[in-house]
């Protein structure tokens, strides 16, 4: 199956600073990535969806001063998280599509946690 | 607006034996459904995906069903073994005017524990 690839797999910052989260699509193209956040024995919230050349769509209720979201090339997504609090620590995971190979199936990275001090 | 509900919320059994997990949503129009696999501290391991005309779907030793009229999906999971031990999840896509909205709406999970 396709690969996604995050990096960094975890970080830890002060509050107050940014940090910033890739996402890659190792062996194919994608258009449109997702971003999810995942807070500890809960489910996955979808938070935005990443569109390659154009300006990223916001789930309700996420701030999109807070999540900076880039799509600038095929294969490469960041997710920055700016002035970080300690409620913005989670773990954050992004997926991704591969409309060329066709099916439906949605292809996860393995995951950013970070943690706000 | 779609919910998607995993029960149980954590499961222990022993090896070999055969096992169910459920899931519900509370909107059938949805344009297919997924079941997703995550060990601990990891990303999401695709399983099964059932689009929204499908019945069942199978790998393996696994089989999911879905019956979209009573908002249902069955995993079910032959023979476990202790490497199956971890998350499982589900998660509903919405339809948009009968197409995709790739958007995917989790289930809570259910962990599994296969004692050996």
């Amino acid at each position: 199956g396709a690969v996604v690839s995050q990096h960094p797999s975890r970080v830890i910052c002060k509050s107050g600073t940014s940090v910033k989260i890739e996402c890659r699509s190792l062996d194919f193209q994608a258009t449109t990535m997702f971003w999810y956040r995942q807070f500890p024995k809960k489910s996955l919230m979808l938070m935005a969806t990443s569109n390659e050349g154009s300006k990223a769509t916001y789930e309700q209720g996420v701030e999109k001063d807070k999540f900076l979201i880039n799509h600038a090339s095929l294969t490469l997504s960041t997710l920055t998280v700016t002035s970080a609090h300690p409620e913005d620590s989670s773990f954050y995971i992004c997926s991704a599509r591969d409309y060329l190979r066709g099916g439906e199936t949605q292809y996860f990275g393995p995951g950013t946690r970070l943690l706000v001090l | 607006k779609q919910e998607v509900t995993q029960i149980p919320a954590a499961l222990s059994v022993p090896e070999g034996e055969n096992l169910v997990l459920n899931c519900s949503f509370t909107d059938s129009a949805i344009y297919n459904l997924q079941w997703f696999r995550q060990d601990p501290g990891k990303g999401l391991t695709s399983l099964l995906l059932i689009q929204s005309s499908q019945r069942e779907q199978t790998s393996g030793r696994l089989n999911a069903s879905l019956d979209k009229s009573s908002g249902r999906s069955t995993l079910y999971i032959a023979a476990s073994q202790p490497g199956d031990s971890a998350t499982y999840l589900c998660a509903a896509e919405p339809m948009n005017y009968g197409g995709a909205t790739n958007k995917l709406i989790f289930g809570t999970g259910t962990l599994l524990a296969v004692q050996p």
